[in-house]
């Protein structure tokens, strides 16, 4: 059964602080990880999608990297807007449907 | 600009009624899909489709259906509501072949189910 895990569940920063989120996964053939950004009371806001392992892809202060059984999302000096819930999601060969993981909760102090 | 919207945004019913959740988008996307999106579950997938006339089931389907008639709709009925099927309900949308298959979703609709 296709598994995504995210850790931590809550991560709690000071500014400038930077710090990673993990996405580990166990897919039946890995087609792409996607990241995405949720506000409170919005629907998930995508980010970037990897396709194989050694991949990079920077976006401001996010970095999303990818190896054969996690993805981490590095957040480099991050400010109070970047506080929200990301989630990622696993693609599967030969599949359209995403599997999720539960989100890790990003709260990020002035 | 293409989006997806839903509608309506917030419902509050009562147990035992039919509701219909709509979800409509204007990005000519053949799939699109329905998730629940509760604490500590993360994005459940309820039904999803993959063209018009075209519906399958996902993971918590229990008590929901869908149906396709166009490419711009996938309306989402609870047939009976219960308390359970309290939640925060997300549609999303995206087109094969494109690369990247990245599913764009909607602003939600929080349902109560009283």
């Amino acid at each position: 059964e296709d598994q995504v895990t995210q850790s931590p569940e809550a991560l709690r920063l000071q500014e400038g602080e930077s710090s990673s989120l993990n996405c580990s996964y166990t897919v039946s053939g890995l087609r792409g990880l996607f990241w995405y950004r949720q506000d409170p009371g919005k629907g998930p806001e995508f980010l970037f999608t990897l396709y194989s392992a050694g991949e990079e892809k920077e976006k401001e202060r996010l970095k999303a990297t990818l190896t054969k059984k996690e993805s981490f999302l590095h957040i480099t000096a991050p400010k109070p807007e970047d506080s929200a819930t990301y989630l990622c999601a696993a693609l599967q060969l030969n599949d359209y449907k995403l599997s999720f993981g539960a989100g890790t909760t990003v709260t990020v102090r002035a | 600009d293409a989006e997806i919207t839903q509608s309506p945004r917030h419902k509050i019913t009562e147990t035992g009624r039919q509701v219909t959740l709509a979800c409509h988008q204007t990005w000519n996307h053949n799939n699109m899909f329905w998730y629940r999106q509760d604490l500590g579950h993360g994005l459940r997938l309820i039904h999803y489709s993959y063209g018009v006339h075209d519906t399958n089931k996902g993971e918590v389907s229990d008590g929901y259906s869908v149906s396709r008639s166009n490419t711009e709709d996938l309306p989402l009925t609870l047939e009976s509501a219960a308390s359970s099927q309290t939640s925060v309900y997300f549609c999303a949308s995206s087109e094969p072949g494109q690369g990247t298959d990245t599913q764009y979703f909607g602003p939600g609709t929080r349902l109560t189910v009283l």
